[in-house]
């Protein structure tokens, strides 16, 4: 069955600590998402991966870096998170072809205080 | 560039109504996806359906049916005889390949739909 897992579903972090939400996917799939989730907003695409060590920016970027050192996981990093980075954070991954629904984790629920 | 409107924020029903939420899309190339998902309460975003930019057939799954007209860019979803545990927030998105097929999916700002008992 396909699964993707993020490490923790609820955080509380302190501002300016170095937070780290990591994600795991097993199904092999080549393309990895993080998207960030806030009321009236909807889905905000933040970092995207396609592939091992490759990265690239989404619409909201600022304030979050990432890594991909395995294919099966995709970490995102908030080197000083900010109460402003409180937020619902989703991974989801998809097979290589475009045309493919990503699968998604269950969120990670993040406040910053 | 690419978007997706839901202009529905909010929609409340009572039990066995019939409910339709709405999705319009802009896009500058003619081929494209579309794909509506359900997040329930747990969180987790649940695919439903992808439809493809050359297939206007309608789909129906059991009470979930879905209505692509490319005429006036739009992808509505109906949800026949609503049942409680339809509440949840729907998100309609838009994908479109390109030659890399690397392109992210854009999402809609979901409509919370609550069906009443």
């Amino acid at each position: 069955d396909v699964k993707v897992t993020q490490s923790s579903r609820y955080l509380v972090k302190r501002t300016g600590e170095k937070v780290f939400l990591e994600c795991v996917q097993d199904m092999d799939h080549e393309n990895m998402f993080w998207y960030r989730q806030d009321p009236g907003l909807g889905l905000r695409l933040i970092y995207f991966s396609y592939d091992v060590k490759m990265k690239e920016k989404g619409d909201i970027p600022e304030g979050y870096s990432v890594s991909r050192e395995k294919k099966e996981r995709f970490s995102l990093i908030l080197e000083s998170a900010s109460t402003n980075q409180t937020s619902m954070y989703l991974c989801a991954s998809r097979y290589r072809a475009n045309t493919g629904e990503l699968f998604f984790g269950e969120g990670s629920r993040l406040t910053v205080l | 560039a690419q978007k997706v409107t839901q202009a529905q924020t909010e929609i409340s029903v009572v039990e066995k109504e019939d409910v339709t939420l709405d999705c319009v899309y802009e896009t500058r190339d003619t081929t494209y996806y579309l794909f509506w998902y359900k997040q329930p309460p747990s969180g987790e975003l649940v695919f439903l359906i992808r439809r493809n930019s050359f297939d206007e057939q309608n789909e129906i799954s059991g009470r979930y049916s879905w209505n692509f007209q490319k005429s006036t860019s739009s992808f509505n979803f109906t949800i026949t005889a609503s049942q409680v545990v339809d509440s949840a927030v729907y998100f309609c998105a838009l994908s479109e390949p390109v030659n890399s097929g690397n392109t992210p999916l854009v999402f809609g700002k979901g409509t919370r739909l609550s069906v009443i008992a």
